[in-house]
């Protein structure tokens, strides 16, 4: 298996809503990543994990919260989202935190009303 | 900190046509050099890479060379074809593995 797999592909929810993204892969990798892709912009870097523990969080708003239950998990709860938060997310991850080829997966596109 | 500066186009070549993606970057120390490519509606997959100067990566007929007096990575291709028609990011990561994007080039390719 050498895919990372994201779900759901699509997601609308409202500003009140709770809801989560969900990230896995069965690669035995020890690092994984979320960021954030708007329309027609590069992905920037949310969060980093390495061996199960955040390792860099790039001053994300606390309505975002990542959390790795385990090493081919990684999700990112989503809370009291504002419309600019409308982007694509994508996750990714690589062998070890300083084995910089990332794979990512296809992204969850979150819509917020 | 690190930054990445590529040529934002859109571009538009017809099949066969020689292709062109600059990319220059700013880094502390000796970072690694990435192209990944994005078609429609998909994640992003690794195009090439190179982890030292004059190093050459190259993959499916696209090449780029780290070029460390220029401090530049420019993306190439002698024939492009209509399935090469995506958006090209270029890449750097530096000591702490934090990868940072340039702001991409689409790429479309006319028959």
């Amino acid at each position: 298996d050498t895919e990372v797999t994201q779900t759901p592909k699509h997601l609308v929810m409202g500003m009140t809503n709770k809801k989560s993204l969900k990230c896995e892969q069965h690669m035995g990798h020890r690092a994984m990543y979320w960021y954030k892709q708007k329309a027609k912009k590069p992905p920037e870097l949310m969060f980093v994990y390495s061996y199960e523990k955040l390792s860099i969080n790039e001053s994300v708003p606390s309505r975002f919260s990542p959390e790795c239950p385990n090493s081919s998990l990684l999700n990112l709860h989503l809370h009291a989202l504002q419309p600019e938060d409308s982007a694509l997310y994508l996750c990714a991850s690589s062998q070890e935190p300083w084995a910089n080829v990332l794979t990512f997966g296809a992204g969850s596109r979150l819509t917020v009303l | 900190g690190n930054s990445v500066t590529q040529m934002e186009g859109p571009v538009t070549l017809s099949e066969e046509a020689f292709l062109t993606i600059n990319c220059t970057y700013t880094a502390t120390g000796y970072p690694s050099l990435f192209w990944y490519v994005q078609y429609p509606g998909e994640g992003l997959q690794l195009l090439l890479k190179a982890t030292k100067a004059d190093d050459k990566g190259s993959n499916k007929g696209f090449e780029a060379t780290y070029r460390k007096e220029t401090t530049s990575f420019h993306l190439e291709k002698g024939s492009v074809q209509v399935s090469d028609s995506a958006v090209y990011f270029c890449a750097l990561t530096g000591y702490n593995n934090d990868m940072r994007f340039g702001a991409g080039t689409r790429l479309t390719v006319k028959p």
